[in-house]
């Protein structure tokens, strides 16, 4: 059974500094892995897609890394901004099957 | 596109009444996925439908739930009846396809069994 870990569970950072967000799951046969955020009370946003064959993804201040055999991915946020306070969760979705399982997720807040 | 629509954003009920949330996917999208986010459990898939069809619904918890999707553009989730471990927060996504590329979420309903 596939699972996806992030740690820390939260994480409080100074304005400017850079974000680096882990997730790590254990069956390395998978399809693609997203990173999403989430918003107090609101839904999730797809931030970043990789593909299995990736290793890894860009999106103005975000990037995010693959690392299949070693079951990993990271998340990158430059110079952060208090806008980028929320929660971010990564899921991965097996190669045989269509069900994306979600890790539980890092809190980030950005202090001004 | 407004993007996947859930209805109600938040409904409170007594224990033993019925409940049904209701989900508008974003158009020419053919996969709708059921989802319930808790803090002890996170996001957890109930049941996922592929052009109108229930694909799997393994992570339906019990018979209490039920889930119809009578044509493209629209989806229920029913609990009947209610207890209050229903509580959680119900958010609906949709994707292109199948084995999907990016979901997109609906902002969730909020529910409460007293």
């Amino acid at each position: 059974k596939q699972e996806v870990t992030q740690i820390p569970a939260a994480l409080s950072v100074p304005e400017g500094e850079n974000l680096v967000l882990n997730c790590s799951f254990t069956d390395s046969a998978i399809y693609n892995l997203q990173w999403f955020r989430q918003d107090p009370g609101k839904g999730l946003t797809s931030l970043l897609l990789i593909q299995s064959s990736q290793r890894e993804q860009t999106s103005g201040r975000l990037n995010a890394s693959l690392d299949k055999s070693s079951g990993r991915s990271t998340l990158y946020i430059a110079a952060s901004q208090p806008g980028d306070s929320a929660t971010y969760l990564c899921a991965v979705i097996k190669a045989a099957g269509n069900k994306l399982t979600f890790g539980g997720g890092t809190r980030v807040l950005v202090k001004p | 596109d407004a993007g996947v629509i859930q209805s109600p954003r938040h409904e409170v009920t007594e224990m033993g009444q019925e409940v049904t949330l209701r989900c508008k996917p974003i158009s020419g999208h053919n996969s709708l996925f059921w989802y319930r986010q808790t803090m002890m459990r996170g996001l957890e898939l109930l049941i996922y439908f592929n052009n109108n069809v229930p694909i799997d619904d393994s992570g339906m918890p019990e018979d209490r739930f039920s889930a119809k999707m009578p044509n493209a553009s629209f989806s229920t989730l029913k609990i009947q009846p209610s207890e209050p471990r229903d509580s959680a927060v119900y958010f609906c996504a949709s994707s292109f396809q199948q084995v999907y590329e990016k979901l997109f979420f609906g902002s969730g309903t909020q529910l409460s069994v007293l």
